[in-house]
This record gives structure tokens, C-alpha cells and sequence, in this order.
């Protein structure tokens, strides 16, 4: 059965780099089709989807996070991460790790997700 | 602002059933057949419930049905359930952002 897992820090101080972890079981990272994303969400607010990654590094992200974005692959773990720049208040989400569907170029959906993480950020 | 326009919220008796609305565009939700819905209960992750406009995961009840009419996708549930109660999301593959999602829309059962 698909699961994957987040992990990271909790709270972070304004400034400070977000680092997060999605651990993998179920599928494996290397040989799956499918691509792996980041969604995130704020308390009582809808979705935003941050960014994918496949397994050869080929990177997807979303174009209003202006670059603040990082990702990248572990494929002996099985996981995956996500590295989020100068955080402020406004970073504060619950962040998703999640399996997408790509159809060719285009995104399909997202069939597993992880529990998810709430991030703080806080002076 | 989210790119995907849906009611806040909606709601209907036990056995009716209602409509939850997604307004996009051509570049999204009316151009391309990659649309999905999502169903999110409190405390939990989001669960998909629809893919590619109107297809069903194995295991979804047939009292979800999705559909597109021009740029405006729609999520019909069928007797309405308590357990339905939740938020829902759409989304879409676009051509702008790759992904875009929908505001959300709360539905109540009364």
C-alpha cells in the first residue's frame, strides 16, 4: 500500500530556509512513472501546489514562488525533499507531500498524499 | 486569489443531491481533460475523487460524478450522505502554472 510520510521542523523564525522530507513506501521513487509534488495549506485556506520533482531530477514548480523553491530526489531513501527560502508568516501551511499522475507534459492528478506537517513561522 | 473559481459553500438535505461549480478557462479547466476533484474531511489529507473531468478511483462511490461544460467543470454528489460533509477541491492541469486549484467548497448536509 502507498504511504508516504512528511517530516521537517515545525517552527521556523522569519529569514530561515524550510526543509521538509517525504519518506516513500509502497512505490519506488526510481522506477515509478510518476512524478512527486509538495502542496501546502494554510490554516482554514484552500490548496496551493508548490512543486514536482521526477526521479531524474526534472523539476515542475509553481511560478509565484519566484525561485524560492528547491527540490530534489534521494532516490536511496526513497524520499524526496523540499527546500523553501527566506520564510515568513506567510509560509505558516500544513505542507502535503504527494504522488502526481503526469499524462506526458501535462499534470493529471495527485492519487496519495502524506498526512501532511504544520510549518509555524514565528518571530 | 485562488486561479479556479467555486462557491464557498453548499448545502443540501440528506438523499438530495447538489452541484459544486469550478470556473476556469481555456487555458485550464476548458482546454484540456485534466480536471480533478478532491475531497478533504477536517484534520485529514485530500482525497481524489475524480480524475480527468468525469473517471472515478477504484473504491470512490458512484454518487460522485464529474463533468465540463465549456470552461466550467462540476462535481454532482447523489445521495447526499452525512459523510460527505467536507471541502472540496478542483483542479487543473494549466497552461500557465501547470497546476492550479480551486478555492474550495464546504459542503453541508442539513
Amino acid at each position: 500500500q502507498m504511504q508516504l510520510q512528511e517530516s521537517g521542523p515545525g517552527l521556523l523564525k522569519p529569514l530561515e530556509t524550510l526543509s521538509l522530507t517525504c519518506n516513500v513506501s509502497g512505490d519506488s521513487i526510481t522506477t515509478s512513472r510518476h512524478y512527486w509534488g509538495w502542496i501546502r495549506q494554510p490554516p482554514g485556506e484552500a490548496l496551493e501546489w508548490l512543486g514536482a520533482i521526477f526521479s531524474t531530477g526534472r523539476t515542475l514548480d509553481n511560478p509565484s514562488l519566484k525561485s524560492r523553491v528547491t527540490m530534489s530526489v534521494d532516490t536511496s531513501k526513497n524520499a524526496f525533499s523540499l527546500k523553501l527560502t527566506s520564510v515568513t508568516a506567510a509560509d505558516t501551511a500544513r505542507y502535503y507531500c504527494a504522488r502526481v499522475r503526469f499524462s506526458g507534459l501535462f499534470y493529471n492528478y495527485f492519487d496519495s498524499w502524506g498526512q501532511g506537517i504544520l510549518v509555524s513561522v514565528s518571530s | 486569489q485562488s486561479a479556479l473559481t467555486q462557491p464557498a459553500s453548499v448545502s443540501g438535505s440528506p438523499g438530495q443531491s447538489i452541484t459544486i461549480s469550478c470556473t476556469g478557462t481555456n487555458s485550464d479547466v476548458g482546454g484540456y481533460n485534466y480536471v480533478s476533484w478532491y475531497q478533504q474531511r477536517p484534520g485529514n489529507a485530500p482525497k481524489l475523487i475524480i480524475y480527468e473531468v468525469r473517471s472515478r478511483p477504484s473504491g470512490v462511490s458512484n454518487r460522485f460524478s464529474g463533468s465540463r461544460s465549456g470552461n466550467t467543470a462540476s462535481l454532482t454528489i447523489s445521495g447526499l450522505q452525512a459523510e460527505d460533509e467536507a471541502t472540496y477541491y478542483c483542479s487543473s492541469y494549466s497552461r500557465r502554472t501547470t497546476v492550479m486549484f480551486g478555492g474550495g467548497t464546504k459542503v453541508t448536509v442539513l
